[in-house]
Order: C-alpha cells, then sequence, then structure tokens
C-alpha cells in the first residue's frame, strides 16, 4: 500500500500564530483529502485536493503530485483550530491511506 | 453536516459476543468503506463496497465482514469479538473517484 509520512506529529502554537503541516506519500495518488478530526471523532473534509492549490478562508492547501506531498497551511489560527489534522490520499480503487495525524494545539 | 450517519454512536460488548454497525450513506454515492481507527493512529482500511459488491479488502481477517444494500446503506460485522477490536469505527461514502465524506463513527469497547 501506499506509504504517508504526516510533519510534524505535534504543534502547539499561540492564537494568531500561522502553521503548516506537511503531508508526504510513496506513490502516484488519485485522491488526496486533508481531514479535521474533532474531539468526538468526526472526519471534517478540509480540502479535495489531488493536485494544484486551493484556498478557504484562512486555510490553504497545494498538492505537487510529481513531487508526492501535500502542504496545508493555516494561517492567524483560532483555539478553534486545535484538533488532529489528517492526510488521506487514495488509489484507483478509493481506499485511503492515512498518515499518523498532526496534532495540533492552539493556546490562547 | 455530512449526510453521512452512524449507529449507534456508542457500544459495549463482551469478548467473543458478535457486532454489528451500520452507516446511511449520502443521497447519490454509491460506494461505501469501513475503517478502524485504534487511539492514537490514523484511520485503517477495512473494506469497501460499491453496487452491493465487496470492491477491496484491507489486512482485516474474515470475522470482519460486511454488506451494502440497494439503498446504499451498509452494515460492517464482526464475530468473536478481541479486546484489539475496541476502536472507532468509521463510514465514508463517495462517488466513486470523487470527494469522501465520513460518518461521525462508532466507538466500540470490548471488555
Amino acid at each position: 500500500g501506499i506509504q504517508v509520512e504526516q510533519s510534524p506529529p505535534d504543534l502547539i502554537l499561540q492564537e494568531g500564530a500561522n502553521s503548516t503541516l506537511r503531508c508526504n506519500f510513496s506513490d502516484s495518488v488519485n485522491n488526496l483529502q486533508w481531514f479535521h478530526q474533532n474531539p468526538w471523532g468526526q472526519l471534517i473534509n478540509l480540502f479535495y485536493i489531488p493536485s494544484g492549490t486551493k484556498q478557504n478562508g484562512r486555510l490553504s492547501a497545494t498538492t505537487v503530485a510529481t513531487e508526492r506531498y501535500s502542504l496545508l497551511y493555516i494561517s492567524s489560527s483560532q483555539t478553534t483550530d486545535s484538533g488532529v489534522y489528517f492526510c488521506a490520499v487514495g488509489d484507483t480503487g478509493n481506499q485511503f491511506y492515512f498518515g499518523t495525524g498532526t496534532s495540533l494545539t492552539v493556546i490562547p | 453536516e455530512t449526510g453521512v450517519t452512524q449507529s449507534p454512536t456508542h457500544l459495549i460488548k463482551t469478548r467473543g459476543q458478535q457486532v454489528t454497525l451500520r452507516c446511511s450513506s449520502q443521497s447519490g454515492h454509491n460506494t461505501v468503506s469501513w475503517y478502524q481507527q485504534a487511539l492514537g493512529q490514523g484511520p485503517q482500511f477495512i473494506f469497501q463496497y460499491y453496487r452491493e459488491e465487496e470492491n477491496g479488502r484491507g489486512n482485516f481477517p474474515p470475522r470482519f465482514s460486511g454488506l451494502q444494500f440497494p439503498n446504499y446503506s451498509s452494515e460492517l460485522n464482526v464475530n468473536a469479538l478481541e479486546l484489539d477490536d475496541s476502536a472507532l469505527y468509521l463510514c465514508a461514502s463517495s462517488q466513486t473517484g470523487y470527494e469522501a465524506f465520513f460518518g461521525q463513527g462508532t466507538r466500540l469497547t470490548v471488555v
């Protein structure tokens, strides 16, 4: 299967700071999504981004498929951004391979 | 709100028992996948169903089985529960090849 590595594993930020989360993957993919897992366990869709760049408010993401990585940018972080961020990549069968996540804590 | 709902939200079972988890897919989606997430880990793929047929399986034993119904809802069945089966079980629905959406999960505890 496809190997997915996320970095950093843990991140602590002061409210208002910016951050970059990275996802490296070992093979070509047809699908890449970023999720935020809330404290109750639900995976909230942030971006569907197999390639290119997208922005949604304070969040943006870039995937460079040829170099097998994706970046998630969080600007002006808020305490509500705290939680675990997952990168998931998919092959032709729509099976997702997840990284181990980045745990983000935003301090007021 | 993803439109994907799972039931029950929490469940406690005894080792050796059997359990059935349910997932109602988002309208218009023909593919449903199940994942197991142990504490502190990323979700692991169990299997996927497309138009009521199993369409891929991860590294899980045969005591993990599933069904997809004509309305694209789905069940995950686990027989002979073991303590290590304690986890969050997540269901995802999608139109094949497009963005997937997850339910809120079922937290299973085996004692």
